[in-house]
């Protein structure tokens, strides 16, 4: 079956950058909208940004406006979320999530620390 | 922050019936689907609902959705301790061109 599969934990310095994996198996990612969604510490769900294969289209939160850079590598399915000038409200799990009719399947989650 | 308005908490004794509002606008519930999600504590959101009152195989029939004009509901019945979750809903914003979700909704079974 397929599954999202995320790279491990990080934590970072406030001003540096983080990039996440999310390697997907059982199918292929050039068939799949992958989006990513992230949670404070008990905090609400906040999307962040996703691509959409049929408009060819990456879509962002204008919240992330310029820090933050969804990309794919096909050759390997994986799709990558890097968030750069990190702060400690970055502090956060991310989620890679597919899109079909809803985000119907989700990777693990990253938990990502910002801290000094 | 959200756009998607829901109330923080709601609570219900074992077997009784609970409803969640999400209230939204135009650009969002107005123009496109609504889903809900489970997110259960240290876990991914799990889909509830999908295009605004469809149930994905293996969600029990005690789920149910609704959307009328710009606000959508998730109903839940018979409730069960294993349904202490928070719930959120979710839809895509035209205006924004941005996915949203709402403030979320702690569902306490008393």
């Amino acid at each position: 079956q397929v599954q999202l599969e995320q790279s491990g934990a990080e934590v970072k310095q406030p001003g540096a950058s983080v990039k996440v994996s999310c390697k997907v198996t059982g199918d292929a990612l050039s068939d799949l909208s992958i989006h990513w969604v992230r949670q404070a510490p008990g905090e609400g769900l906040e999307w962040m940004g996703g691509f959409d294969p049929e408009e060819g289209e990456t879509y962002y939160a204008q919240n992330f406006q310029g820090r933050l850079i969804l990309t794919e590598d096909i050759s390997t399915d994986t799709t990558y979320m890097e968030l750069r000038s990190l702060r400690s409200e970055d502090t956060a799990v991310y989620y890679c999530t597919r899109s079909e009719d809803s985000f119907d399947l989700w990777g693990q989650g990253t938990m990502v620390t910002v801290s000094s | 922050q959200s756009v998607l308005t829901q109330p923080p908490s709601v609570s219900a004794a074992p077997g009784q019936k609970v409803t969640i509002s999400c209230s939204g606008s135009t650009y969002n519930i107005g123009k496109n689907y609504v889903c809900w999600y489970q997110q259960l504590p240290g876990t991914a959101p799990k889909v509830l609902i999908y295009d605004s009152d469809k149930r994905p195989s293996g969600i029990p029939d005690r789920f149910s959705g609704s959307k009328s004009g710009t606000s959508a509901t998730l109903g839940i019945t018979g409730l069960q301790t294993g349904d202490e979750a928070d719930y959120y809903c979710g839809t895509w914003d035209s205006r924004l061109s941005a996915g949203v979700f709402g403030t979320g909704t702690r569902v306490t079974v008393l």
